[in-house]
């Protein structure tokens, strides 16, 4: 198993391009979730999915949009990259005993 | 907003000795977690306790929690080099679906 991977690994944006974060799970779980982590600070809940097909908001959602059209999959969209969104991205999944499963992150640095 | 806050920051301390680390949070839980960060990578999974467990072992981890207090701490015993990194707790709110992490201590263990 191959556990959670994301895509890309890193990634250097000017303001105002897009792009898009893919993150895939093997575990067949239901749950998923994009966070992001900035220095000093504990990881913060963007979106999450609770499903295929569905989405919500997490703590700091602004400027993210997201996608579940495959349980494996959960896409993580900047339509306009702002230089506040340099971050640490991470991805996880959660298993039905209620442990999350992290990817590697993406490092994203936006000029 | 951060739902739990850990203390110390940062911790260093000699290999063999204990390392403990602390994590208070602010509205009711069905579970807290831990959670480790290697440098630069995603986060693991290392314990979980529900909201009606007092404590808990897992090899040399030792987890407590006083939901009277809204307190949880970590007992890392006979500390190891391979332990340096950065702790993370998390909480489940009632409907368990997703969790929300602390700002983490960093603990350094030294030969």
């Amino acid at each position: 198993n191959a556990g959670v991977t994301q895509t890309p690994k890193f990634r250097v944006l000017k303001t105002g391009q897009s792009m898009t974060l893919l993150c895939a799970q093997d575990m067949n779980h239901e749950y998923m979730y994009w966070y992001r982590q900035d220095p000093g600070m504990g990881l913060r809940l963007i979106h999450y999915s609770v499903g295929e097909g569905t989405t919500a908001k997490g703590e700091v959602p602004d400027g993210y949009n997201v996608s579940r059209l495959k349980k494996q999959n959960f896409l993580l969209g900047l339509e306009s990259a702002a230089p506040s969104q340099t971050s640490v991205y991470f991805c996880a999944s959660m298993s039905g005993n209620y442990e999350q499963y992290f990817g590697p992150g993406t490092r994203l640095t936006v000029t | 907003s951060q739902q739990g806050e850990e203390d110390p920051q940062a911790l260093s301390i000699q290999e063999g000795e204990n390392a403990t680390m602390n994590c208070s949070y602010k509205t009711s839980i069905n579970n807290l977690q831990w959670y480790r960060q290697n440098s630069g990578r995603g986060l693991v999974h290392l314990i979980l306790i529900r909201s009606n467990e007092r404590e808990k072992h897992s090899g040399r981890l030792r987890v407590t929690l006083d939901t009277s207090k809204k307190s949880s701490s970590l007992l890392i015993t006979a500390s190891r080099a391979a332990d340096t990194a950065s702790y993370f707790c998390a909480t489940a709110p009632p409907a368990a679906s997703k969790l929300t992490f602390g700002t983490g201590t960093r603990l350094q263990v030294t030969l």
